[in-house]
């Protein structure tokens, strides 16, 4: 069974830094792996997906993601952060061999002006 | 497109009422899936349809909840009788494919059971 860690429930930033969340994850078989944003009162938005074409993977809004297999991680960036960018981040994955999806406990970003 | 439309948005009831969300699909996909949101429990599954057929509801929370989906672009998920503890944000959330592919959701319906 998949299961996903989400290193830091918050994360606080000033305007302008960059935006590192980490996330590890572990799966048996070779993982599907998402990022998703979540806006106060408002549902989960895709950012990215990672599905095995590429190692670095680009979001929306800026954001990225790079694949490391060695290090069963797939940290979210993004080189300068925006007053927009303060929401919830969850971390999610997922193998071709399953439907179900297991999401991390999410990292609350604050971003300082 | 739309997107996956949820509703209402907001519900308040009283214990031991019937509580009925609503969810409608983006156009094409053919899994859905119901999730609730809490504080202490994060994002859970609750139940898991393809092609309108629910396929695990391993993590519906007992008999009170009960869910359907009479065709591809309607499912409900109904509490009876509601209790607060049922109180939280539920989502729905639709697939292109169950296995791997991103889900996109709803915007959620916040149900306060008082």
């Amino acid at each position: 069974a998949q299961s996903v860690t989400q290193l830091g429930s918050h994360v606080s930033v000033s305007e302008g830094a960059l935006v590192l969340l980490r996330c590890n994850y572990s799966s048996s078989v070779p993982p599907y792996l998402f990022w998703y944003v979540q806006y106060p009162n408002q549902g989960l938005q895709l950012l990215l997906k990672y599905t095995s074409a590429a190692t670095l993977v680009k979001g929306i809004n800026g954001f990225e993601a790079e694949f490391k297999k060695s290090e069963t991680s797939f940290h979210l960036t993004k080189p300068s952060a925006h007053m927009s960018d303060a929401a919830e981040y969850f971390c999610a994955v997922s193998d071709s061999n399953d439907y179900k999806l297991s999401f991390g406990a999410g990292t609350t970003v604050t971003v300082r002006a | 497109d739309a997107g996956v439309i949820q509703s209402p948005r907001h519900e308040v009831t009283e214990m031991g009422q019937e509580v009925t969300l609503r969810c409608k699909p983006i156009s094409g996909h053919n899994s859905l899936f119901w999730y609730r949101q809490t504080m202490m429990r994060g994002l859970e599954l609750l139940i898991y349809f393809n092609n309108n057929v629910p396929i695990d509801d391993s993590g519906m929370p007992e008999d009170r909840f009960s869910a359907k989906m009479p065709n591809a672009s309607f499912s409900t998920l109904k509490i009876q009788p509601s209790e607060p503890r049922d109180s939280a944000v539920y989502f729905c959330a639709s697939s292109l494919g169950g296995s791997g592919r991103a889900r996109y959701f709803g915007a959620g319906t916040r149900l306060s059971v008082l």
